[in-house]
């Protein structure tokens, strides 16, 4: 059974950095895409990036230049770190493991296996 | 970046009761979307993936359908525990983007 076990501070103030780590247990680690996920207070979805066990990453442009994402594949971990944060920044963050098949004319891509949650929030 | 659009933003229904949610994506995005999920304070749950598969495990009440831009999911027979948030995510072009959601709750 796949676990992800995400930690990480819950009180930062503006200026600093946000810094998550997820770990998965059961399954394998490489062959996925690892993505953070976070929902501001009472809204929708944003997704902020992913990696792959190879350390490939994608982010969304929003977040770009504020952002990385790094993999320990010796302990099964990808982090998040998010700098200057906001506090537009405050919201639950999630890992989630994205499941990818492509194939010609065949392609999904979606999270099967989500973390916990981690409330994050940004005051001064 | 790929805008979802979902109506209606929340709906009431009656237990047993037939309740259909649309997507619309802001550009064609072929069968490359997936509905979640979501109770209050748990992360979402994945329910179909490429439009219409239903996830293992998900009961039969739960479909997909459309391609495109346009794009439903419908619970034929709404139960208690059914009550949560549902959200389309389109996987056609990063970002990944999710829509706004619908709040589902019973009359």
């Amino acid at each position: 059974q796949v676990q992800l076990q995400q930690w990480g501070a819950g009180l930062l103030k503006p200026s600093e950095t946000l810094s998550l780590t997820c770990a998965v247990y059961g399954g394998s680690f490489s062959g996925y895409y690892w993505s953070w996920i976070r929902q501001s207070p009472g809204k929708g979805l944003e997704w902020i990036g992913e990696i792959n066990h190879g350390g490939s990453t994608n982010y969304n442009p929003s977040l770009k230049s504020r952002l990385t994402i790094s993999v320990d594949t010796s302990k099964n971990q990808f982090s998040l770190k998010l700098s200057s944060v906001t506090a537009a920044d405050t919201a639950v963050y999630y890992c989630a493991r994205g499941y990818i098949y492509y194939v010609p004319a065949v392609y999904s891509y979606y999270f099967d296996y989500w973390g916990q949650g981690t409330l994050v929030t940004v005051s001064s | 970046d790929i805008q979802m659009t979902q109506s209606p933003s929340s709906l009431s229904a009656s237990v047993g009761d037939r309740v259909t949610i649309t997507c619309q994506a802001s550009q064609d995005i072929n069968i490359y979307l997936n509905w979640y999920q979501q109770k209050p304070g748990k992360a979402p749950k994945l329910l179909i993936y490429d439009a219409s598969n239903l996830e293992t495990g998900v009961p039969s009440r739960f479909s997909g359908s459309g391609s495109g831009t346009d794009f439903t999911f419908t619970i034929s027979t709404l139960q208690p525990e059914d009550i949560a948030t549902y959200y389309c995510q389109q996987y056609d072009n990063l970002p990944l983007t999710f829509g706004g959601g619908t709040k589902v709750e019973i009359k």
